[in-house]
């Protein structure tokens, strides 16, 4: 069976420090892992994807993903956060389990920047 | 490019009726499928439509039924309303079957069951 665990459902930061959204997971295949963002009334936007290339994996807006496959994780993180960063973060695990489809998204991370 | 497009935005019903949601892929792309979104929740795979066959489906009940038409836009369907299917549905497509990596989703359709 597979799952998704977001560690934080709140994050504070300050305007131009780093920002670390946890994601665990939990797979019996080896998945895709993906982080989407949510501002306010708008859809989901796909950040980064990792799909078995390269473990550290860049993605918009100056964010960034490594995967650690020890330690099933999946954290996403920015060097600088920046105002227009407040959002709702998902990190997403899909995986093809005899040819099913699974893709499970994790409750999400509220992103909070303070001035 | 127009992208992903839902309608209607907001949606009021009561319970027991039934809600029919529309979602027309962006363009070039041909596999559609549906999220449910509850408050605070992740969203959650309802089902996946192509070729306007249901491909894939997520631990629903009946209630909730598909349509792809051959233009690749999708209805969902849901019956016999209940308090809990207040939610905010999400309509996602990608290139094809295969190319499931990326999707891109649109702002969603916000339905309030009283």
């Amino acid at each position: 069976a597979q799952s998704v665990t977001q560690l934080d459902s709140h994050v504070s930061v300050s305007e131009g420090t780093p920002v670390l959204l946890r994601c665990n997971y939990s797979s019996s295949y080896s998945p895709s892992l993906f982080w989407y963002v949510q501002h306010p009334n708008k859809g989901l936007q796909l950040l980064l994807k990792y799909t078995s290339a390269a473990t550290l994996v860049k993605g918009i807006n100056g964010f960034e993903a490594e995967f650690k496959k020890s330690e099933t994780s999946f954290h996403l993180t920015k060097p600088s956060a920046h105002m227009s960063d407040a959002a709702e973060y998902f990190c997403v695990v899909r995986t093809e389990e005899n040819r099913d489809d699974k893709i499970i998204f994790g409750k999400g991370t509220r992103l909070h920047i303070l001035p | 490019d127009a992208g992903v497009t839902q309608s209607p935005t907001h949606l009021i019903k009561t319970r027991g009726q039934q809600v029919t949601l529309r979602c027309s892929p962006k363009s070039g792309h041909d596999t559609v499928s549906w999220y449910q979104q509850a408050l605070g929740q992740g969203p959650q795979f309802i089902f996946q439509y192509y070729e306007e066959e249901e491909r894939q489906r997520g631990n629903f009940p009946d209630r909730f039924s598909g349509h792809q038409f051959p233009n690749y836009s999708s209805e969902l369907n849901v019956n016999a309303l209940l308090l809990g299917d207040s939610a905010l549905y999400l309509c996602a497509s990608s290139p094809d079957l295969t190319d499931q990596e990326t999707q891109y989703f649109g702002p969603g359709t916000r339905l309030l069951v009283l």
